[in-house]
């Protein structure tokens, strides 16, 4: 297994598009982590599943905002009708079992709304 | 509230310097995590901790649970070091959260 993979790396979009970002996790792990960031922060929670229930979004998650995680192995984002402050990279992170283990983050996607 | 700070934001030293960078949160946590990011985004985890002490190499990496702190440091710093450094502190059953980084950058 080569670790956690997203695509597309990166994606140029205009404004009011929709958009989809695809997440492949290590194949045994059962938690998927959904991120936000912009440039100089740390990283943003945004929604994370257990196998393919998603447990928690945080409230940067707004309605255009939506992630599916469907048979418990790779999940997508998609946002709807973008806007220029959806601009940021959107990592993925997968790990085994609760947040007491190694998390392993993919390279992310970066997205541009223009 | 869960929050995580980092300190220092910006970090410049010469190759060979011992550096710290020290993460603090608020609440009583599970794990801490250490993870640094390349220019470009790809995060790797370095270290993860609920309790005492970690070696890697030439990283070190403790935690005090009492005074809810922790640090890291680098020994004979290298130019490859350079990268932004990022603690993650998750609550039992939760997810993580990050502190803003520590942008290291070190001259040769």
């Amino acid at each position: 297994d080569t670790g956690v993979s997203q695509d597309p790396r990166h994606k140029i979009t205009k404004r009011g598009q929709n958009v989809t970002f695809r997440c492949d996790p290590i194949s045994e792990h059962n938690r998927l982590y959904w991120y936000r960031q912009t440039l100089g922060q740390g990283p943003e929670f945004l929604t994370y599943f257990q196998n393919e229930a998603q447990l928690e979004k945080s409230r940067l998650l707004s309605d255009r905002f939506s992630a599916e995680r469907p048979k418990g192995s790779f999940s997508t984002l998609e946002i709807q009708r973008t806007e220029q402050g959806d601009s940021a990279m959107y990592l993925c992170a997968s790990s085994l079992g609760f947040s007491g283990n190694t998390i392993y983050f993919g390279e992310g996607s970066w997205l541009t709304v223009v | 509230k869960n929050e995580v700070e980092q300190s220092p934001q910006n970090l410049t030293a010469q190759e060979g310097e011992f550096i710290t960078i020290n993460c603090s949160y608020s609440v009583g946590i599970s794990a801490l995590h250490w993870l640094q990011q390349h220019p470009g985004g790809g995060i790797v985890s370095l270290f993860m901790l609920s309790s005492g002490k970690k070696k890697h190499g030439r990283l070190i990496a403790t935690i005090n649970i009492q005074e809810k702190h922790s640090s890291l440091h680098i020994t004979a710093s290298h130019p490859r070091d350079s990268a932004v450094y990022i603690c993650a502190a998750a609550w039992t059953g939760n997810q993580f959260y990050f502190g803003t980084g520590t942008s290291l950058t070190v001259i040769p």
